[in-house]
Formats: C-alpha cells, structure tokens, sequence
C-alpha cells in the first residue's frame, strides 16, 4: 500500500523564520511528487517535483526531491502570517486500472505568528 | 489550470438522508476524482471517474454509499447516501492538469454536516 508520511505535524513560528516541512514516502510506480497549501477547503497547488536533485522555486518557497532516499523538503523562507496553513505532500503513482493517482500525507500545519 | 466550481459549497444535513454534490469544470478532462477529508484528517481518494465507464473506487468506498455519475467531459456528480454524522466531512472534486501538466487541480470543496 502506497504511504505518505510529513513531519513535524505542526510548528508553530514567529514570522521571518525560515521552516523545512519533510515528507518521505513508500510507493509502488512513483510518478511525481506534488506539494499543496490548503487554507480553508480546497488545496492550492504549490510544486511538482519529478526528478531528483532539481530545486523547484517560488518566491519564498522551494523545494527538492530526493529519488534515492524517497523524500522531499518544502523550504519557507522570511515567513510571514499568511503563510499560516496546512501543507500537504502527495504523491503520484500508476496504476493499472485508474491511471493515476495521489496519496496524501497528513499534512504539517504551520502556525505563523506575528 | 482548470477552473473547478462545486454546488453546494456547504450544507447540513439530517441522518439517512442523501446529498448529491456538483462538480464543473470549465474545460473538457479525462479525469475527475472525488476526495474526502474528515475533519482533522488529510485528503483520501473515494473514486476516479471516467466519462463514459464506471467510476473505480478504492478501498473502503463502495458504489453504493457514493454512487458517482460522469455525464460528459466537464461535469460529475457524487451522492453521499443514506448518511450518517460520521459522513461529516469536505468532499472536494479534482481534475487532471491539461496540456502536459501532470498535476491535480481542485475544485473548492463541499463542507457536508450530518446531524
């Protein structure tokens, strides 16, 4: 069975901390490596990590992908309240009968405060 | 990315009774995929649905409780049936990212309480 596994599961921060959100995994087909943001209901994308060693970059937010090791970091740099939210890593695996699909991890909530 | 809407966006409802929630894309997709998450809990698959064949349902989710319709390319419904409280949760409707994007799109969920 395909596992996703984050931690810390919560941290709280005072802004302009800089925070490293871990996520390893255990699949079957590995296809991806996605991070999300989620606020309130619905997840918004962040990055999609496919090779190893590539550093993905957004602004303040990076992250890598490790193959070898089978984890990822998402990287939060000078953070700020609004960065307050839960962090979901999924990853993306084949499947014979529906194509595709993503398992979640439970998520690391991240508390900035001001 | 994909513009994703979802009708209801919230609602209460009582024991034994069904919901049945929207899902609009705004664009034609191959995949549409139905999520649950219970409250303080991550996102975990109901079901992909594919225009045209039977939705595949993982592990724990059956036909019956969520019985899934996928009409055409841009639209899918999921019912929730005969509920209870513990079907409390948000159910959240996603769609494969086109034009070589690989990634998932959400639509912005449905907040379901069971009374």
């Amino acid at each position: 069975e395909d596992k996703v596994v984050q931690s810390p599961l919560s941290l709280v921060v005072h802004e302009g901390d800089t925070v490293t959100l871990n996520c390893s995994y255990e699949v079957t087909n590995f296809r991806s490596l996605l991070w999300y943001k989620q606020e309130k209901k619905a997840p918004t994308f962040l990055f999609m990590l496919t090779s190893s060693g590539i550093e993905k970059k957004s602004g303040r937010l990076s992250s890598i992908l490790d193959k070898k090791e089978l984890f990822s970091i998402l990287n939060i740099t000078a953070t700020q309240t609004g960065d307050s939210a839960v962090y979901l890593c999924a990853v993306e695996a084949l499947k014979e009968t529906s194509g595709s699909r993503l398992t979640f991890g439970e998520g690391t909530q991240l508390t900035v405060n001001p | 990315s994909a513009v994703i809407s979802q009708k209801p966006s919230r609602d209460i409802c009582q024991r034994g009774t069904s919901l049945t929630i929207q899902c609009q894309v705004d664009s034609q997709v191959t995949m549409m995929f139905w999520y649950r998450q219970q409250p303080g809990q991550s996102l975990t698959l109901i079901a992909t649905a594919n225009q045209g064949s039977e939705a595949t349902y993982e592990s724990g989710f059956v036909i019956d409780k969520f019985p899934i319709s996928r009409p055409n390319l841009t639209f899918s419904t999921l019912t929730v049936s005969n509920m209870s409280p513990e079907d409390s949760s948000i159910y959240l409707c996603s769609v494969d990212g086109q034009g070589g994007s690989d990634t998932q799109y959400f639509g912005p969920g449905t907040r379901l309480t069971v009374l």
